[in-house]
C-alpha cells in the first residue's frame, strides 16, 4: 500500500514570498491533517479535513495560511506571504476517519524562509 | 492549555540494552495514547498505541505502560538496536475532538555501539 505522498520535499523562499505544498493521502483515507513541526518540537496541528470539509482550522493562521481539499482526496497548503518564523517541516497525515485515531504521516516538506 | 510532555529530551543507551522513554500527560480525560518514531528527514511512524482501559500493551520488542494514577506513559524497547536511534514522540487524543492528537516535544534516543 502506498503511503502518504508530499511534494516538494524541500523549499527555500524569501520572506514575503508565497509557497504551496501538496499532499496525496493513503487511498481511502477520509481524514487528512496538516501539521507544522518546528525544529526540536512535536508536530502541531494546523488543519483537519474530513473528506472535502474542514473539521477544525482553529490553529491555522488564516491571515497568511490557507488549505483546501476540493475533491476529498489531494490537499494543498499555501502560505502567503511567508515570514521567517514559518520555517519548519510541514507534515501531512491521513487516517481512515470515523473511529480511527492512528494517523499515517508523509515525509514532510522542509521549508526555509530567508 | 494542557499538553503532553516528556521527562528527558535525550537518552543514550548501549546496543543490546533495554530503553525506557517516559512521557507525562496532564489531561486526565484523554483515553487514547500513541507512540511515534521519527527518523531524521522522515515523517513520524506509528510504533504502538494503548487505550485508557489498559495499563500495558506489548508489540514486537516494544511495550507501552500506562499509569493513569500519575498520568504517566512509558515506552520500553527491548534489545535496543542502532536502527532504533530516532526521536520518539508520545501523543494523546484530544477529548471531544474529531480524532485529533496532541504531541509532546520528543525524546532523542541514541544507540551507542
Amino acid at each position: 500500500e502506498a503511503g502518504v505522498a508530499q511534494s516538494p520535499r524541500y523549499k527555500i523562499i524569501e520572506k514575503r514570498q508565497s509557497v504551496a505544498f501538496w499532499c496525496n493521502p493513503i487511498s481511502g483515507h477520509a481524514t487528512l491533517y496538516w501539521y507544522q513541526q518546528i525544529l526540536g518540537q512535536g508536530p502541531k496541528l494546523l488543519i483537519q479535513f474530513q473528506n472535502n470539509g474542514v473539521v477544525d482550522d482553529s490553529q491555522l493562521p488564516k491571515d497568511r495560511f490557507s488549505a483546501e481539499r476540493l475533491k476529498g482526496v489531494d490537499s494543498t497548503l499555501k502560505i502567503q506571504p511567508a515570514k521567517l518564523e514559518d520555517s519548519a517541516v510541514y507534515l501531512c497525515a491521513s487516517s481512515l476517519g470515523t473511529g480511527a485515531y492512528e494517523q499515517y504521516f508523509g515525509p514532510g516538506t522542509r521549508l526555509t524562509v530567508t | 492549555g494542557e499538553s503532553v510532555g516528556l521527562h528527558l529530551p535525550t537518552l543514550s543507551v548501549q546496543e543490546g540494552d533495554n530503553s525506557i522513554i517516559n512521557c507525562a500527560y496532564s489531561n486526565s480525560a484523554s483515553d487514547y495514547f500513541i507512540w511515534y518514531k521519527q527518523e531524521s528527514g522522515k515523517g513520524p511512524q506509528f510504533i504502538i498505541d494503548i487505550r485508557s482501559n489498559m495499563d500495558k500493551r506489548q508489540g514486537q520488542r516494544v511495550t507501552v505502560l500506562l499509569n493513569k494514577t500519575v498520568k504517566h506513559l512509558s515506552l520500553q524497547i527491548a534489545a535496543t538496536q542502532p536502527g532504533d536511534s530516532a526521536v520518539y514522540f508520545c501523543a494523546e487524543n484530544v477529548p471531544g475532538s474529531a480524532r485529533q492528537l496532541t504531541f509532546g516535544s520528543g525524546t532523542q534516543l541514541t544507540v551507542l555501539p
